[in-house]
């Protein structure tokens, strides 16, 4: 079946420290990846996507490239701001079939 | 373009009354998926409707129901509340025609079973 293992958190960095957050995943057929971001109180917000092998999804300093030969897609950025705090999923959309990671908590201390 | 919403934010509800939650899509988009996201559990996947009809179905017992309207928007409705059913229940539209397709959400829905 299609699922999605993310890393566990919580992640606690300080402010302009790197951040990884991996992800990988299992499909059958070709899957398009995202990485979705929800805020306290709030809904999820897309944050970026790629949809074919090595595809680089990138928005607001995030990255995250589509590995096809690891089936991953790791979340990436160089220097995480204390307004980056949130709970991160990674997902995997294929015919139709939408799957989310457990997500991972992130806090940025200043 | 108004982005997904759901009403109402907030609910509290009594063990054993029932509920009823409504998302109204993204306009042009005909297919709206709800999941309930709990601490513990996390994001989990109840239904998935596409234009009137469910598609896709989780793994939640018969007490978790849906429908789709004509206009796209749905709602679902949960009966025999059980404190177990404490959540924020998120839907989220696409337009469910590529093979593909990314979700938008809406804020949620907020429910509270005392």
């Amino acid at each position: 079946g299609n699922s999605v293992t993310q890393m566990e958190g919580p992640v606690t960095l300080s402010e302009e420290a790197f951040l990884t957050i991996n992800c990988t995943y299992t499909a059958t057929g070709y899957p398009s990846l995202f990485w979705y971001v929800q805020y306290p109180g709030e809904g999820l917000q897309l944050l970026l996507k790629a949809t074919k092998a090595d595809d680089k999804g990138s928005n607001k300093g995030f990255e995250a490239t589509y590995r096809k030969e690891t089936t991953s897609f790791h979340l990436e950025k160089g220097s995480v701001q204390v307004s980056d705090s949130a709970v991160y999923f990674c997902a995997l959309s294929v015919l139709n079939d939408m799957r989310f990671g457990a997500g991972t908590r992130l806090t940025v201390k200043p | 373009k108004a982005g997904v919403t759901q009403t109402p934010r907030y609910l509290i509800k009594t063990r054993g009354q029932q509920v009823t939650l409504s998302c109204s899509p993204i306009s042009g988009h005909r297919s709206v998926s709800w999941y309930q996201q709990t601490p513990g559990q996390g994001l989990q996947f109840l239904f998935e409707y596409f234009s009137e009809t469910q598609r896709n179905k989780g793994n939640f017992p018969g007490r978790f129901s849906g429908r789709q309207f004509s206009n796209s928007r749905s709602e679902m409705n949960v009966s025999t509340l059980e404190l177990g059913d404490s959540a924020l229940y998120l839907c989220a539209s696409s337009t469910g025609q590529t093979m593909n397709t990314e979700a938008f959400f809406g804020q949620g829905t907020r429910l509270t079973v005392v």
